[in-house]
């Protein structure tokens, strides 16, 4: 079992201009959730599926933020466009287990 | 909803000496508890969890925690740290049996003395 794989592992992007993080969760599992990390507000759960389908996308901050689970093996969060205050440190996560996450820098 | 309280942000500790990291939480329903390990630069790690069961858990790395459903809380603790152990710790909540929504305190860095 490879766990679950995430990237890029980082990205640093200018502003303005959209990013694609991608996910891909452990098979068998029903859930899948998306969380971003920062200093000041520390994991927040943005977005998250069951069997595909969006249950609870009340922690996605902005209409910039969107995300997508089109099979049970993807997921990607988009963000578009981009701002500075974006920057952090995104996670996915399927069952208890945690991708490795995205380091996403916005300049 | 659930919420979870870390009541240290930071806790120094000398090598070799025990440790306790509280955690408190909150919630209407009954719960999944769970500890998770973050190192520098790196992703979260579960360290243990409670799901039913015994309420004195065991985890990873010598690390174990009590579930005490009337004080709500679950604590973590080590009998002797080690340098390695330098890292920042998540206390987190589910609620049980509707899904596995994690909910996480804000974390508690453990600072290592030699």
């Amino acid at each position: 079992d490879a766990g679950v794989i995430q990237s890029p592992r980082h990205e640093v992007t200018e502003m303005g201009q959209e990013v694609t993080l991608r996910c891909k969760p452990i098979s068998g599992h029903d859930y899948l959730f998306w969380y971003r990390q920062t200093m000041m507000r520390g994991l927040e759960l943005l977005i998250y599926f069951n069997n595909n389908v969006p249950i609870d996308d009340s922690g996605m901050p902005e209409d910039r933020f969107s995300a997508k689970m089109p099979n049970a093996s993807f997921s990607t969060l988009k963000i578009q466009p981009s701002e500075p205050r974006d920057s952090a440190v995104y996670f996915c996560a399927s069952g208890y287990t945690f991708g490795s996450g995205t380091r996403l820098t916005v300049v | 909803a659930q919420s979870v309280t870390q009541l240290d942000s930071q806790v120094p500790v000398f090598e070799e000496a025990p440790v306790e990291l509280r955690c408190n939480y909150s919630s209407s329903v009954s719960v999944y508890l769970f500890w998770y390990v973050q190192y520098p630069n790196q992703g979260l790690q579960l360290l243990l969890k409670y799901l039913s069961g015994s309420t004195l858990v065991k985890g990873i790395n010598g690390f174990e925690a009590e579930f005490n459903k009337s004080q709500t809380s679950f604590h973590l603790r080590k009998p002797s740290v080690h340098i390695s152990d330098t890292a920042e710790y998540f206390c987190a909540v589910s609620d049980r049996g509707r899904d596995d929504k994690i909910i996480f305190g804000k974390g508690t860095r453990l600072h290592i003395l030699p």
